[in-house]
């Protein structure tokens, strides 16, 4: 039982650079979220979803799109990098209501 | 806007001493209250969550909590401490699931 995978793991970009963390959970979780964690910051919620198709803004959106086209998968993107998205990555899912969410390992993020 | 706050950056206590992480939290109602614990290289796991009811939580690995309307608190405590319990724990708050706030984090150290 996988739980909640994210991939790439770690990945280093240039300024300007675009890409795509993705993040695939295999315990039928209808609730997505995608976090950044800094340092001395905790975790803050960057998007979200409460089901397949749908999305939402969460505390830091701009600069990030997401996409939940399959309700076990939900996309990060960045399209154009900057150094202040330099970052871990955090993807978590719940069934919603519950308050438990099950996060992946994160993604290590440097813009250079 | 609801907000948590941990006090403490970084704690050490040493091995089979009590422990005690602060949590305070600012919100009209009371909000769902959650405590998570993070081993280094790992994402999130949950140790305990509030909802309503008895105020004194019990959680995973010998933790408990206890919530504290007049204070805003809900602090974690552990009776003896082990070298294993070193990690970073976040305080969290949700008014529901869809917005949920992590604390900076307080560090654990155990000394042998």
């Amino acid at each position: 039982n996988a739980g909640v995978t994210q991939t790439p793991k770690f990945r280093v970009l240039k300024t300007g650079q675009s890409m795509t963390l993705l993040c695939a959970q295999d315990m039928n979780h209808e609730y997505m979220y995608w976090y950044r964690q800094d340092p001395g910051m905790g975790l803050r919620l960057i998007h979200y979803s409460v089901g397949e198709g749908t999305t939402a803004k969460g505390e830091v959106p701009d600069g990030y799109n997401v996409s939940r086209l399959k309700k076990q998968n939900f996309l990060l993107g960045l399209e154009s990098a900057a150094p202040s998205q330099t970052s871990v990555y955090f993807c978590a899912s719940s069934w919603g209501g519950t308050g438990e969410l099950f996060f992946g390992e994160g993604s290590r993020l440097t813009v250079l | 806007a609801q907000s948590v706050t941990q006090p403490d950056i970084h704690i050490t206590v040493s091995e089979g001493a009590s422990l005690e992480l602060r949590c305070n939290y600012s919100y009209g109602a009371t909000p769902y209250l959650f405590w998570y614990v993070q081993s280094p290289g790992q994402g999130l796991q949950l140790l305990l969550k509030y909802f309503s009811g008895d105020t004194l939580v019990q959680g995973i690995k010998g933790f408990e909590a206890e919530f504290k309307r007049s204070q805003s608190s809900f602090n974690l405590r552990k009776p003896s401490v082990h070298w294993s319990d070193a990690a970073e724990y976040f305080c969290a708050v949700a008014p529901n699931n869809n917005d949920m706030r992590f604390g900076a984090g307080t560090r654990l150290t155990v000394k042998p």
